[in-house]
């Protein structure tokens, strides 16, 4: 039990599908991050949140759209997706942002786009 | 142009004995220094850190050592453990950032029972 949860873990989808994916934690953490790991590069940050504001976006294509109602929940929005997103995208929350505090990952999702 | 590298991709270990995971950086503004340990199919757990005031911090088996001169940091499990076989991360970020966290390519640790 990681405090982090991912939903789903795997996901497949065409190009021109609408999906969306859900982080939530239970840590009680004010900060929530996106990040997406590709096949043989490290993580890459995407998003951040503090406090529900969008604090960093790390010049990601509009086709994600990330949205945080409330400290506890994540939803990254995928449109359109192209075959060079498919990836492990994990979530992950920290006290505060910035802080010399550690980020605490869920298991991520496991994106395949046709 | 990556500003954490871990060059050795992997690295295998005798149980009982030391391993040694290293990190080296290339941005000065980074201040506070963590390792993560990632299973098959699990996201990164988070392992120790340091910050950039110290040059090391121990906790249990797991020491990490950081040399600002250097530009490099270090994790020594000791005695390495079966269990201990893992993906490694080193991490780094600098506290005029907003909680971003550079990660390394990783090490795969295999540790030989």
């Amino acid at each position: 039990e990681t405090g982090v949860t991912q939903t789903p873990r795997h996901l497949v989808m065409g190009m021109t599908n609408k999906k969306s994916l859900k982080c939530e934690q239970h840590l009680g953490h004010n900060a929530m991050y996106w990040y997406k790991q590709s096949a043989k590069k490290p993580l890459e940050l995407m998003f951040v949140y503090s406090l529900e504001e969008r604090v960093e976006n790390n010049s990601v294509p509009s086709r994600f759209s990330p949205e945080c109602p409330n400290s506890s929940h994540l939803f990254l929005h995928l449109h359109t997706l192209q075959p060079e997103d498919s990836a492990l995208y994990l979530c992950a929350s920290s006290q505060e942002a910035p802080s010399n505090q550690p980020q605490h990952f869920g298991d991520g999702t496991r994106l395949s786009i046709l | 142009d990556q500003q954490v590298k871990q060059n050795s991709p992997s690295l295998s270990v005798q149980e009982g004995r030391i391993s040694i995971l290293n990190c080296d950086y290339t941005n000065s503004m980074f201040d506070y220094f963590l390792w993560y340990k990632k299973y098959p199919a699990e996201g990164p757990t988070f392992l120790i850190s340091i910050s950039s005031i110290k040059d090391k911090n121990e906790d249990g088996r797991f020491t990490v050592f950081l040399n600002k001169s250097a530009k490099h940091l270090s994790l020594h499990i000791v005695p390495s453990q079966p269990g201990d076989s893992a993906v490694y991360f080193c991490a780094a970020s600098g506290s005029s950032n907003t909680g971003k966290l550079i990660f390394g390519q990783g090490t795969t640790l295999q540790v030989k029972p």
